[in-house]
């Protein structure tokens, strides 16, 4: 099966970017996903690319895709304290189950 | 608009008992999917429901069962609960195999 990797922590200044990192291990997945959990929450979805695209922006956010390495980030511009939460990277096939495999989040912390 | 609903919010249940989560879907969506999210982990799938039928079913025993009704709702059902259910429960719908949008979740403590 899919195997999703993220790092546990990143701690950033507010105001600085943020770049949450992602490997995956099978090259047919389709839908790429970010999801925000804050804290005793459940996940939002924030942002998505098709495996076809090399880079998606929406607002303060950036997808990047390297399919090549096998590699997802999510970057924040101009990091806020309202952003520290847990980020998930998650990823599916266009066929098959359907299922989005998860990695284990990445915890973003914000200093003032 | 109202998002996922889920009840209750918090549960507290002793091990060997049984517990039962409700889900209510985002308007519109017809299909609901199950995860247990434990303490620092990723959500893991447990089954989805569509059409009030059990479609696809993750690594969990028989010991977590669901069911849907016709107006979409879910339910979620653990007997002889074990300490390690301890976790987060959430539920996501989708409209068929979209993407998911997923509820506060169900925090469930077994003692």
């Amino acid at each position: 099966g899919e195997d999703v990797e993220q790092s546990l922590f990143l701690s950033v200044r507010e105001g600085d970017s943020s770049v949450i990192n992602c490997t995956y291990t099978d090259s047919s997945s389709t839908y790429l996903y970010w999801y925000k959990q804050e804290p005793g929450a459940g996940l939002q979805l924030l942002t998505y690319i098709f495996s076809n695209m090399d880079m998606k922006q929406d607002q303060r956010l950036t997808v990047l895709l390297n399919k090549k390495d096998k590699h997802l980030s999510l970057r924040i511009a101009d990091t806020q304290t309202g952003d520290s939460a847990i980020y998930f990277c998650a990823l599916r096939e266009s066929g098959g189950s359907y299922i989005p495999t998860f990695g284990r989040g990445t915890s973003l912390i914000v200093h003032p | 608009d109202a998002g996922v609903t889920q009840s209750p919010t918090h549960l507290i249940k002793t091990r060997g008992q049984q517990v039962t989560l409700r889900c209510s879907p985002k308007s519109g969506h017809d299909t609901v999917s199950w995860y247990q999210q434990a303490l620092g982990q990723g959500p893991q799938f447990i089954f989805q429901y569509y059409e009030e039928e059990e479609r696809q079913r993750g690594n969990f025993p028989d010991r977590f069962s669901g069911h849907q009704f016709p107006n979409y709702s879910s339910e979620l059902n653990v007997n002889a609960l074990l300490l390690g259910d301890s976790a987060l429960y959430l539920c996501a719908s989708s409209f068929v195999q979209g993407e998911q949008y997923f509820g506060p979740g169900t925090r469930l403590t077994v003692t």
